[in-house]
This record gives structure tokens, sequence and C-alpha cells, in this order.
């Protein structure tokens, strides 16, 4: 499979909800950040992970880092409609992030 | 907040056209990035950029492609000779180091090859 990939690709839940979106990586990386994007925008940076963390939370955010699985985890706590958008994990290899195809998350009012 | 900005935000360009996208990074950041979406599909990462030259490239960023940073705020990304296959989003990126520091992105500049 290739790097970055998200699971699943497409996620509908109702409003108030958790959203759990999981993401697996190849590299030996430095970091691991995500982000999200809202339709015809750019990407908005959310969470860095780095490599010797194993969790951690930003408001209603919280990531986790399994380096011997090389996987990755988004929660996102009691979801608004707002919280609608695309969202990608990257990889952080020297320079370069390498994303995935990313999750559709789509929170219903 | 600071904010990557770009400019044009859409772009139509005839095919075999030079076209030179532009962004102004955040202005204490010292690394610069340049990716692209085809309609999609996933961000692929470009070149990276520092102390006014090319850090990292990827097999995408082939000799059709340069980047700049002609003066002190912009930094750009030039396509020689534009192909059908170039229509793409492309983003441009700033961080303030290189090790663990998020990268900051624009809006984007929507490219459309005729």
């Amino acid at each position: 499979s290739q790097q970055g990939e998200e699971d699943p690709q497409a996620l509908s839940i109702q409003e108030g909800e958790n959203a759990t979106m999981n993401c697996s990586y190849k590299t030996s990386i430095n970091n691991l950040q995500w982000y999200r994007q809202n339709s015809g925008r750019g990407l908005v940076h959310l969470i860095l992970i780095r490599s010797n963390e194993r969790e951690k939370h930003s408001g209603r955010l919280r990531v986790t880092l399994d380096t011997s699985k090389k996987s990755s985890s988004l929660l996102i706590t009691a979801s608004r409609a707002a919280d609608t958008a695309s969202y990608f994990c990257g990889e952080t290899s020297g320079s370069r992030l390498t994303f995935g195809e990313g999750t559709q998350l789509t929170v219903n009012p | 907040e600071p904010e990557v900005t770009q400019t044009p935000s859409h772009q139509v360009t005839q095919m075999g056209q030079e076209v030179i996208l532009r962004c102004v990074p955040i202005s204490n950041h010292l690394y610069f990035y340049w990716y692209r979406q085809i309609l999609g599909q996933k961000v692929e990462f470009l070149v990276s950029f520092y102390n006014n030259e090319i850090s990292e490239k990827s097999e995408i960023f082939d000799d059709q492609f340069s980047v700049e940073r002609p003066d002190g705020s912009n930094f750009t990304l030039k396509i020689r000779s534009t192909k059908l296959e170039d229509s793409a989003m492309y983003f441009c990126a700033s961080s303030l180091t290189l090790s663990n520091q998020p990268q900051h992105f624009g809006d984007g500049t929507r490219l459309s090859i005729l």
C-alpha cells in the first residue's frame, strides 16, 4: 500500500458523535502531521506529533502515534457540522510531507 | 494570525505558455514549499527551498519547473512550457524551521491549462 494511507476513506456521523480516522505510513518519520481541507481551500494544520510522542491533545482533537505499527489516529470528539472536511495525515521525512488520500468526514446536523 | 497568501487564485493558460505562480510566505519563516493537488487526488510534494536554494525536490519537479525567491517576501513557482497534465491546484507552504515545525499552507492557485 502507499504511504500515508487514511482509513476510512469516507465517514458520515451525526453531530455530537465522535469521529476516528486512522493513518498508516511506511517510512521512518521525524513527525506526523494532521491537516484538514475544506473543499476548494488549502490545508489547515491541526496537530503535529513527534516520533517520540505517543499521544497529543488539542481542544477536541486527540492524536495517537504507534511507531511499532507505523500508524496514527485522529479522534474528533463531540463533532460539529463545521467539522465536515477532508482530513489528511502527512508523514514528514526530510523536508517533504507525504500525504495519503484522506478521509472525507461528513457531520450531519 | 499570519498566513501564507497566494496569487492569483485562478490562472488559465494556453498549453505551451509559461506561467508564474506567486506566494508570500509567513514573514519570519525560513523554509518554503510547493505542493500540487490534481483534482480528486492527494496532495503531492514538489519542492522545498531554504537559504535561496532547493533543499529537496520530487520526481515531478522536472526541468520545466523552477522556483525563485526574487526579493525578501515573494516565493515563485515557474512552469516553463505548460502541459495539459499540469492542470491542478498548486499550494505554497512555509515553516519556521525544518525540525518538528508545522508547514502552513496558502489557499492555493487553481491552474487550468487549455
